[in-house]
């Protein structure tokens, strides 16, 4: 089965740049998304399709892939952009949806 | 407004049983697929089944496959989850997740329920 392999943790100070990793075999050739997850709430899709972002997520937010990883990345940090961030893939030969295991995002 | 409600949730003895509703509104429910992801406590997030627009396609996580059945009622905006031969580690927040698969391009999980919970214990 597809595996997708997030760091557990990422800290930033306010109003730096954090990047969050999401690795797996050929990403590229598959639409990553993320979604953020605040403590005791519901996720929210922050980029689908590898760099595309919903209807009212800041521009702060952005994706990239470059091989086998893909980054969320998040310009002047917040201490609201604390939370768990999730990557995930739709692996069309298993018709599984796949997600990482998730990073905790520590504004310091 | 765009909208997902879940309901069922509760505590249940291992090897009991469980339907899981969400009653879904302010969208065209069949026009998309659906889908349930999961969360134990402390965990990260577990896709565990989603269903075609039409209930013609099921799929489902490897570890629910024979338990777990996924359905929908078009007419009523609803889809549910019956959970049979339930086990300690089906305990977890359940989330009802309106799902872009369009074409066979997924474009991501744009709205989730605030989760309903279920507790598999004696």
């Amino acid at each position: 089965s597809y595996v997708l392999t997030q760091p557990p943790s990422v800290s930033v100070a306010p109003g730096k740049t954090a990047s969050i990793t999401c690795g797996g075999n050929n990403i590229g050739s598959k639409g990553v998304h993320w979604y953020q997850q605040r403590p005791g709430q519901a996720p929210v899709l922050v980029i689908f399709y590898d760099s595309d972002r919903p209807s009212g997520i800041p521009e702060r937010f952005s994706g990239s892939h470059s091989g086998n990883t893909a980054t969320l990345t998040i310009s002047r940090v917040e201490a609201g952009d604390e939370a768990d961030y999730y990557c995930q893939v739709w692996d069309s030969s298993s018709e599984h949806m796949v997600f990482g295991g998730g990073t905790k995002l520590t504004v310091l | 407004e765009v909208q997902l409600v879940e309901s069922g949730g509760d505590l249940v003895q291992p090897g009991g049983s469980l339907r899981l509703s969400c009653a879904a509104s302010g969208f065209t429910f069949s026009d998309y697929w659906m889908s349930w992801v999961r969360q134990a406590p402390g965990k990260g997030l577990e896709w565990v089944a989603n269903i075609k627009q039409d209930g013609s396609e099921k799929h489902y996580v490897d570890s629910v496959k024979g338990r777990i059945t996924i359905s929908r009622d078009n007419a009523k905006n609803s889809l549910y989850l019956q959970m049979n031969s339930l086990r300690a580690e089906d305990t977890a927040v359940y989330y009802c997740v309106r799902t872009a698969l369009i074409l066979r391009i997924f474009y991501g999980m744009d709205v989730w329920g605030h989760g309903t919970t279920v507790t598999v214990s004696s």
